[in-house]
């Protein structure tokens, strides 16, 4: 399974867009990139899931270069409630498979 | 609808004393995984069942865990003589058959061993 590396912590001030970037240097062609969202005291979340170029869901976008070996999660206009830690994830696209969980990123929204 | 439900939410245990954790994933989802997650960590992966089978044990830490899958539904994890570093929190998440990279996350049981 492909490793992946992301930055242990960001802080950001309400309104303003984050991006969290992820790089995945050995991920394979079959692989999918996938980001999860945890907030305390609770199970992950699925926030977002692309192979390449960009995906824009309700919550966040998440933008894939060519080569596939980085991708960034954009939050626009963060909220407090969007404290959380942020897991990016390389997920082989063969069905039902357990899920590689690094450390994360831990956002602080301030206000 | 009804997520994924587990219970005790909190297990307080004595070294040495034996607990289990309860699983009910969303209906219908025939993937249920279970995790470990300790304080300031990422997710542990713990086992995988796909219906009733396990195909995927690997994560298991040691012959003190087991775990089962009856009707398809509930899912039981069991820790024998409970140790100091089995505290931790408990996840539990489920899927659905096919493609699917979503799982469905439980607030998870907290397991405090003394």
């Amino acid at each position: 399974l492909a490793k992946t590396t992301q930055p242990i912590s960001m802080d950001s001030y309400e309104g303003q867009e984050v991006n969290i970037t992820c790089s995945h240097n050995n991920i394979a062609t079959n692989d999918y990139i996938t980001w999860y969202q945890q907030f305390p005291s609770q199970g992950p979340r699925f926030i977002i899931q692309g192979y390449k170029t960009k995906v824009t869901n309700e919550v966040a976008s998440l933008f894939i270069p060519a080569d596939r070996k980085s991708s960034t999660l954009s939050l626009p206009r963060v909220s407090l409630s969007d404290t959380a830690v942020y897991y990016c994830l390389v997920v082989l696209n063969s069905g039902n498979t357990p899920l590689v969980f690094g450390k994360g990123t831990r956002l602080s929204v301030i206000a | 609808g009804a997520g994924v439900s587990q219970s005790p939410s909190n297990k307080v245990t004595e070294k040495g004393k034996d607990v289990e954790l309860r699983c009910d994933p969303i209906s219908g989802h025939t993937a249920l995984y279970w995790y470990r997650q300790s304080l300031g960590q990422g997710l542990e992966f713990l086992i995988y069942f796909q219906g009733n089978s396990a195909p995927d044990k690997s994560g298991l830490p040691s012959d003190r865990f087991s775990a089962e899958r009856t009707g398809g539904s509930v899912s039981t994890l069991t820790i024998q003589r409970t140790q100091q570093e089995d505290s931790a929190v408990y996840l539990c998440a489920s899927s659905r058959t096919g493609p699917s990279h979503e799982q469905y996350f439980g607030p998870g049981t907290r397991l405090t061993v003394t």
